[in-house]
C-alpha cells in the first residue's frame, strides 16, 4: 500500500541551528513529492516539489529537501532556522493508483525557539 | 493573482441547519479539490472536479455532503442537514492538470466550521 511518514509529530530547534523535518514514502514506480507548509489558521502553502532530476530540491523561504530513492526519504532542511518558521509542515506524495490524489503525511509541528 | 478564495472564513451554525461554503479557483486552473482537516483524521480528500466534472466523490462522509461546480471559477460544498461531527476546517484547493504533468495544489485560506 502507498503511504507517507512522518515520523516526528513535533521538532524543536534552537534559532539559526539548521532544521530537519523528516519524511519517508512507500509507492511503486518513480515518487512525485511534494512538502507544504501550514501556518496558524491559514492554509496550506506549497514550499517544493520533486518530480525528476537533481535530487536536491531548492524551495521557498530558503528551505530544500533531499530525495533518497535507496532510502525512500523526502526530508526538509534548512541551514539556519528563523523563528518565523514555525508551522505545520505536511510531506505528501502523488497517489500512482489515481494519479491525481496526493497521499498526506500527518504533519510535523515545526518550533523554532529564539 | 488574489489564489484561492473561500467564503465564509468562519461558519458557526446550529446542528440541522444548512451550510454552503463556497470556492473560487486560480483562474485557468481545470482541477479543484475539496479537502477537509481536523485533529483525529488529518487532511482528507472529500470530493475531485477536472474540468468541472466530479471525478471521485469516494472521499464525502455521507449523503448529507452535496458538491457543485457549475463553471470553471466556482464551487460549493454542501452540508445538510449539519451536525456537530462536521466542526472542522473546510479548504478548497485549485491546480492545472495535463495529461503528462502533475502540478502542484494551491490552497484556499480555509472555512472553519463549528456546528453546536
Amino acid at each position: 500500500a502507498q503511504s507517507v511518514a512522518q515520523p516526528e509529530d513535533q521538532v524543536n530547534v534552537a534559532e539559526g541551528n539548521p532544521l530537519t523535518v523528516k519524511c519517508t514514502y512507500s509507492v511503486s514506480g518513480n515518487p512525485y513529492l511534494f512538502w507544504y507548509v501550514q501556518y496558524p489558521n491559514r492554509g496550506l502553502q506549497f514550499l517544493l516539489k520533486y518530480i525528476t532530476g537533481d535530487n536536491l530540491v531548492k524551495g521557498s523561504y530558503g528551505f530544500e529537501a533531499e530525495f533518497n530513492k535507496s532510502q525512500t526519504s523526502f526530508h526538509l532542511k534548512k541551514p539556519s532556522a528563523l523563528v518565523s518558521d514555525s508551522a505545520l509542515y505536511f510531506c505528501a506524495v502523488r497517489d500512482m493508483d489515481s494519479n491525481y490524489q496526493l497521499i498526506w503525511g500527518a504533519g510535523t509541528k515545526l518550533i523554532i525557539k529564539p | 493573482d488574489a489564489g484561492v478564495i473561500q467564503s465564509p472564513r468562519h461558519e458557526v451554525t446550529e446542528m440541522g441547519q444548512e451550510v454552503t461554503l463556497r470556492c473560487k479557483p486560480i483562474s485557468g486552473h481545470n482541477s479543484l479539490f475539496w479537502y477537509r482537516q481536523t485533529m483525529m483524521r488529518g487532511l482528507e480528500l472529500l470530493i475531485y472536479f477536472n474540468n468541472n466534472v466530479p471525478i471521485d466523490d469516494s472521499g464525502m462522509p455521507e449523503d448529507r455532503f452535496s458538491a457543485k461546480m457549475p463553471n470553471a471559477s466556482f464551487s460549493t460544498l454542501k452540508i445538510q442537514p449539519s451536525e456537530p461531527r462536521d466542526s472542522a476546517v473546510y479548504f478548497c484547493a485549485s491546480s492545472f492538470r495535463t495529461s503528462g504533468t502533475y502540478n502542484e495544489q494551491f490552497f484556499g485560506p480555509g472555512t472553519r466550521l463549528t456546528v453546536l
